[in-house]
């Protein structure tokens, strides 16, 4: 089956690192993405990984992927209020076309 | 560029009804996916429009169905409407995989 998992809830003190863990299922899947949703809205892109790579470090947010234990975590740096919000991580299966496979989401709450 | 726009942004429809969301894709974009995502999950996907062809299909049953335009713009057509399919849906359109796909804010669709 196709099982996208990550821990639904994560609280961090504004200022500290979060870290949002992923596991996905398609070893071959060519691409990995993170977007943000919050309330009321559609979702954003963040990052997205190629699967050649094991990290990609973007201003605040860096993403680390390892492909043998199909891992897949983003660290955001100096949490904001800002980035309270779900976080999905998907991937894109092989031979799917374009279709991407979200997880459930990752509800970020960051207190003061 | 203008990004993705859906209309409407809310809908209710009775059990039985049918329904029509619209999308307009990104300018430049020849690809448009639809999701559903239900409260509490992550989006699902139900189909995906490649120069007006359907190219992938999710675990949806044939009521479910779309159209893609010359312009690139799109619709969701939900036949019988059941007090499940009640959602949010989004649109993503995208040019290239690699860049991943950029969402509408979704219309909220509730069947009562």
């Amino acid at each position: 089956g196709e099982d996208v998992e990550q821990s639904l809830f994560l609280s961090v003190r504004e200022g500290d690192s979060s870290v949002i863990n992923c596991t996905y299922t398609d070893s071959s899947s060519t691409y990995l993405y993170w977007y943000k949703q919050e309330p009321g809205a559609g979702l954003q892109l963040l990052t997205y990984i190629f699967s050649n790579m094991d990290m990609k470090q973007d201003q605040r947010l860096t993403v680390l992927l390892n492909k043998k234990d199909k891992h897949l975590s983003l660290r955001i740096a100096d949490t904001q209020t800002g980035d309270s919000a779900i976080y999905f991580c998907a991937e894109n299966p092989t031979g799917t076309a374009s279709k991407l496979t979200f997880g459930t989401g990752t509800r970020l709450q960051v207190t003061l | 560029e203008t990004g993705v726009t859906q209309s409407p942004t809310h809908l209710i429809k009775t059990r039985g009804q049918q329904v029509t969301l619209r999308c307009s894709s990104q300018s430049g974009h020849n690809t448009v996916s639809w999701y559903q995502q239900a409260l509490g999950q992550g989006p699902q996907f139900i189909f995906q429009y490649y120069r007006e062809e359907e190219n992938g299909r999710g675990n949806f049953p044939p009521r479910f169905s779309g159209l893609q335009f010359p312009n690139y713009s799109s619709e969701l057509n939900v036949n019988a409407l059941e007090l499940d399919d009640s959602a949010l849906y989004l649109c993503a359109s995208s040019l290239e995989v690699e860049r991943g796909y950029t969402f509408g804010s979704g219309t909220r669709l509730t069947v009562v």
